[in-house]
């Protein structure tokens, strides 16, 4: 069964160090996101992703976050200049469709910033 | 914004039924998605209620929709140890799209 992938599952850099999470989402699918879940809070949206460009985003992803799809099958998010609160479980998925496009999520990279 | 709202645990014994509720702010949500965490794991989806449908049964899952009262509930029938879990509800929002979770209930099967 496709799944979605994500690397590393453990990351931790220093506070100020620029960080790539990188994810393969399941292969037919156009429609990208990025949630993140910090310690005890909710799953929080971050962004969308489709066609190349970004298509919706939350009031967390500021200019300290990119994301890319640098060839066909990668899917990466991008912490410019990481900060103690950025700390979380990032979460990639993907869906076939927008509307009502199950999305189907990987299984995390935990980001420590120290 | 949405706001959903579960409640944070739930107990039952293996063979009961268990109900997960939940409540949301955003009647133009279209479909409504469970999720389940194990630990360690992501987030898997497990169903989903379109809106305009009051109930959608898939094995022994069961999903309630009470749209005007914005309510959604989970009903899990013969309870599993392995579905001990951590379970979310997710309105999509955002025009279709963005999933906005609840607080997650973790769910307790005991023998």
């Amino acid at each position: 069964e496709p799944e979605v992938t994500q690397t590393p599952s453990h990351q931790v850099t220093q506070m100020g160090q620029e960080v790539i999470l990188r994810c393969v989402p399941i292969s037919n699918h156009l429609y990208f996101y990025w949630y993140r879940q910090i310690l005890g809070q909710k799953v929080e949206f971050l962004v969308s992703f489709y066609n190349n460009e970004i298509s919706e985003k939350s009031e967390i992803f500021d200019d300290q976050f990119s994301v890319e799809r640098p060839d066909g099958s990668n899917f990466t998010l991008k912490i410019r200049s990481t900060k103690l609160e950025d700390s979380a479980m990032y979460f990639c998925a993907s869906s076939a469709l927008q509307g009502h496009g199950e999305q189907y999520f990987g299984p995390g990279t935990r980001l420590t910033v120290t | 914004g949405e706001d959903v709202e579960q409640s944070l645990f739930l107990s039952v014994r293996e063979g009961d039924s268990s109900v997960i509720n939940c409540t949301y702010t955003d009647s133009s949500s279209t479909y409504l998605y469970w999720y389940k965490q194990e630990p360690g794991a992501g987030l898997q989806l497990l169903t989903y209620i379109f809106s305009n449908m009051d109930m959608k049964q898939d094995q022994r899952l069961t999903v309630l929709l009470n749209k005007k009262d914005k309510h959604l509930s989970l009903r899990i029938a013969d309870t599993q140890t392995g579905d001990s879990a951590i379970y979310f509800c997710a309105p999509l929002t955002g025009g279709g799209n963005k999933l906005t979770f609840g607080t997650g209930t973790q769910l307790k099967v005991e023998l």
